[in-house]
């Protein structure tokens, strides 16, 4: 049981290059998220999932899109990565919102 | 205003002691809360749900007072392994709010 798993841990990028973070769990969870954590922030929500084909914003979306074609995984697209957007990056899960998240080891992230 | 708060702390506080962390959240339609902990460059872990009649869970005791909109979590008798970043989280309609966290150091 590998609980939720991301891709890559770390990561380097360019202004303007565009990735993918890659989230999957096996504990089949409808309750999917992705959050930013920047120091003094806390984590932020960018993207939420309650089920495979649903998705929706939370706080920070811009320049973030998500797509969810199946109950195991969540992946997060950069369309073009800016400064702004270094960050540790978590992927959560969870049966529902009301109930405990459980977060991937997190993707570090530096865009020059 | 951030729609959860918490003061960033540090509390520095000797093994054996009692602290407690307060949290206040502005939005009244909040559904669900809870109280996180994340060791230094980790992952968050839940530590507890927090329930309007209180609960307990060894050491920890967790409050919610919806009519003054704030969330506490009291740690009793405080060991060297609970030094931790704590954070307060709500749930409204799906959308998690995190506060910034409140950090722990516990000193032999």
């Amino acid at each position: 049981n590998a609980g939720v798993t991301q891709t890559p841990k770390f990561q380097v990028l360019k202004t303007g290059q565009s990735m993918t973070l890659q989230c999957a769990q096996d504990m089949n969870h409808e309750y999917m998220s992705w959050y930013r954590q920047d120091p003094g922030m806390g984590l932020r929500l960018i993207h939420y999932s309650v089920g495979a084909g649903i998705t929706d914003q939370g706080e920070v979306p811009n320049g973030y899109n998500v797509s969810r074609s199946t109950t195991e995984d969540f992946p997060l697209r950069l369309l073009s990565a800016a400064p702004s957007q270094t960050s540790v990056y978590f992927c959560a899960s969870s049966y529902s919102s009301y109930e405990t998240q459980y977060f991937g080891p997190g993707t570090r992230l530096l865009v020059l | 205003r951030k729609e959860v708060e918490q003061d960033p702390g540090p509390f520095n506080v000797p093994e054996g002691a009692t602290v407690a962390f307060n949290c206040t959240y502005s939005n009244s339609a909040s559904q669900s809360f809870f109280w996180y902990r994340q060791d230094c460059r980790k992952e968050p872990k839940l530590l507890m749900s927090v329930y309007s009649s209180g609960n307990e869970d060894g050491r920890f005791t967790a409050q919610l007072n919806r009519a003054s909109q704030y969330i506490s979590l009291l740690i009793r008798d405080s060991k060297l392994s609970d030094s931790a970043t704590y954070l307060c989280v709500v749930n409204n309609n799906n959308d998690m709010r995190f506060g910034a966290g409140t950090r722990l150091t516990v000193k032999p």
